[in-house]
């Protein structure tokens, strides 16, 4: 079965820092997709970035970045330049390429030091 | 704006009572994703469907039920409700062709139950 953890309920960063969440994940497909997804206190969701699991090459869009790192199933969120509005709920996400359902993790609250 | 609509986007209702809550999703959509956030948790996937079909269902409970119509929009109906019913409806929408495969979300139906 596929599952996807955040080990880190709690984060905080300085803003104008560099924070990274966590995520791993267990399955035993070789193609799927990776998600990193924010929910500010509005509560929308918003899509942060995606990972395909066939791509070596680590997603990146602006300020956000991810380790992908197949062999070990971790697929980490890098924030550079921590911004107040970036403080939110943070959720991994896992869908398996021909799969029907998406797998969220239980999330990670990042909270931004002014 | 990710282009999914839900109405409405609050509904306080009592003990007991049924509720209609409504997606639309993305043009050109197929699949439509329900999930259920009570306070502080993470995302409880319901239920999906693709193209009017039932695809996958989690832990929906049999008080609930979801259809999609011919124009591809959903209804998630909620009976017999309860305290703990109370907590943010998601719905959202995903392509199957091409490169676009994440879950876009829309701002989701508050239902407070008392």
């Amino acid at each position: 079965a596929q599952t996807v953890t955040q080990s880190q309920p709690e984060m905080s960063v300085q803003e104008a820092e560099t924070v990274t969440l966590s995520c791993t994940y267990d399955t035993s497909e070789s193609d799927y997709y990776l998600f990193w997804y924010k929910q500010p206190p509005s509560r929308q969701m918003i899509l942060v970035i995606r990972q395909e699991a066939y791509k070596q090459q680590n997603a990146t869009e602006n300020r956000f970045s991810v380790n992908f790192q197949k062999a070990a199933k971790s697929f980490s969120l890098k924030i550079s330049d921590s911004q107040l509005g970036d403080a939110a709920m943070y959720f991994c996400a896992y869908k398996w390429n021909t799969g029907n359902q998406f797998y969220f993790g239980t999330g990670t609250s990042l909270t931004v030091i002014p | 704006d990710s282009g999914v609509t839900q109405t409405p986007k609050h509904l306080i209702t009592a003990t007991g009572q049924r509720v209609t809550l409504r997606c639309s999703p993305r043009s050109g959509d197929l699949s439509v994703y329900w999930y259920q956030q009570s306070l502080d948790q993470g995302l409880q996937f319901l239920i999906q469907y693709y193209n009017g079909e039932e695809r996958a269902k989690g832990n929906i409970l049999e008080r609930f039920s979801a259809q999609q119509f011919p124009d591809l929009h959903s209804e998630l109906n909620l009976s017999s409700l309860e305290l703990g019913d109370s907590a943010l409806y998601f719905c959202a929408s995903s392509g199957l062709a091409g490169l676009s495969y994440e879950q876009y979300f829309g701002p989701g139906t508050r239902l407070t139950v008392t």
